[in-house]
């Protein structure tokens, strides 16, 4: 089946470190992966995204790595700061190319 | 510009009742999927609207119907709750029916089913 999995559940750094989140994904078909974050009670806020022809791709403090060799993929934050504080998913998107698998989640608790 | 608006933003219902949730995707954008997300877990793929017309269904009963009008615009559909519907449920909208394009997701419908 088509799944997308996390790591870790909980990640605590301090402020001012540097994050990596990471993720399995199971389904090698896969060609387009998101990072989203996601705040208590709101929808998940979209971060960055990198397709399968890609390794990296960097944003504004984030990083996304992609390993297709061993289907993983990760996000990297720079200098963490609190109001990074969130639950964070990353997606793939299904066979049919008609829905995002989401994973469970990491919670990054960031503190001062 | 706004963003993914839904409504309402919290719902409490019976067991049995039947719900509707709305959806009004980012202007330009034709494709408006919805999400179930439990407490605690990622969210589920329900549906996926494009032009109307139904692209894309997940694992979820009957009982969960959806649509899209001439705007864009989407209803989803909840027949018979039982306790396990309740959740968060999401709308997203992108430009096209294929999702490997950003989909940008609204604030969610909180649904408490008593």
């Amino acid at each position: 089946g088509e799944s997308v999995g996390l790591h870790l559940p909980t990640l605590s750094v301090q402020e001012g470190d540097n994050s990596i989140i990471n993720c399995a994904y199971s389904n090698s078909a896969s060609d387009y992966f998101i990072w989203y974050k996601q705040e208590s009670g709101k929808g998940p806020q979209f971060i960055i995204d990198i397709r399968s022809n890609m390794d990296k791709r960097q944003g504004q403090r984030v990083t996304v790595l992609l390993n297709k060799t061993v289907k993983h993929l990760s996000l990297q934050i720079a200098a963490t700061q609190p109001g990074d504080s969130a639950v964070y998913f990353c997606a793939e998107n299904n066979q049919a190319g008609t829905a995002l698998i989401f994973g469970k989640g990491t919670t990054l608790s960031v503190s001062s | 510009d706004a963003g993914v608006t839904q409504s309402p933003t919290h719902l409490i219902k019976t067991r049995g009742q039947h719900v509707t949730l709305r959806c009004s995707p980012i202007s330009g954008h034709k494709s408006v999927s919805w999400y179930q997300q439990v407490l605690g877990q990622g969210p589920q793929f329900i549906f996926q609207y494009y032009e109307k017309e139904e692209r894309g269904r997940g694992n979820f009963p009957d009982r969960f119907s959806a649509r899209q009008f001439p705007n864009y615009s989407s209803e989803l559909n909840v027949n018979a709750l039982l306790l396990g519907d309740s959740a968060l449920y999401l709308c997203a909208s992108s430009l096209q029916t294929s999702m490997n394009t950003e989909a940008f997701f609204g604030q969610g419908t909180r649904l408490t089913v008593v």
